[in-house]
């Protein structure tokens, strides 16, 4: 069954300090991975895309990495801003390129909360 | 412009109206959505177009009628709701079905009340 795990559901951290949040995926095949994130009551927005081949890459304090083998990725922000409280979601697509078959599989998501 | 506008924002309406929700595009993206979400969950796939054909119905009610009316718009009509299907209800366009990143609209607060 194609499905992404995301942990921790929630995450308080005080302004400044960095974090890490995970995302765990069985979906396949595979075919790219994102970070979105959703500010409340908003629509998502795309922080990073990761292909399988790619390991690592960066957006500003955001940089997202990407194990396929172990079928992980993790999202890593620096120096928190307040304005970086919001919802945190991994979507991976895959399961095919027909279309009808292609998915895009949302995870829960992690709620971060950075307080000053 | 990479932006994809929802409205209304907000929308509050009793279980017998019709109301209608409204999505507009203008990357030339050729596959767009609906998407229900409910409070601290993901957003749930609705509806899919593509090239103005519904391509996909996740089984949802037809209280929910969804109209492509032209590649850059998509609607949503409603029409004897329940209070359960109130919900931020979000639109995306994608430049194709398949391996392309979704754009997603700023989202409609639906109330039934």
């Amino acid at each position: 069954k194609n499905q992404v795990e995301q942990s921790p559901q929630s995450l308080i951290i005080l302004e400044g300090k960095n974090c890490t949040l995970q995302c765990n995926y069985t979906v396949s095949p595979f075919s790219n991975l994102r970070w979105y994130k959703q500010d409340t009551g908003r629509g998502p927005v795309s922080l990073t895309i990761m292909t399988f081949s790619e390991n690592t890459k960066s957006n500003g304090r955001y940089t997202a990495t990407l194990d396929a083998d172990t079928k992980q990725s993790s999202l890593h922000i620096t120096a928190s801003q307040l304005s970086d409280s919001a919802s945190y979601i991994c979507v991976v697509s895959g399961g095919g390129t027909t279309s009808g078959t292609y998915k895009y599989i949302f995870g829960t998501g992690t709620r971060l909360k950075v307080l000053a | 412009d990479t932006e994809v506008t929802q409205t209304p924002k907000h929308l509050v309406m009793g279980m017998t109206n019709k109301k209608s929700l409204k999505c507009e595009q203008h990357m030339g993206h050729r596959a767009m959505y609906w998407y229900k979400q409910k409070a601290k969950k993901p957003p749930e796939l609705m509806f899919v177009y593509s090239y103005e054909k519904l391509s996909i119905n996740e089984s949802v009610p037809s209280r929910f009628s969804p109209e492509c009316p032209n590649s850059s718009l998509l609607n949503l009509h409603l029409h004897a709701l329940q209070p359960e299907d109130s919900a931020l209800y979000l639109c995306a366009s994608s430049q194709d079905r398949t391996g392309y990143e979704q754009y997603f609209g700023p989202g409609t607060r639906l109330t039934v009340t």
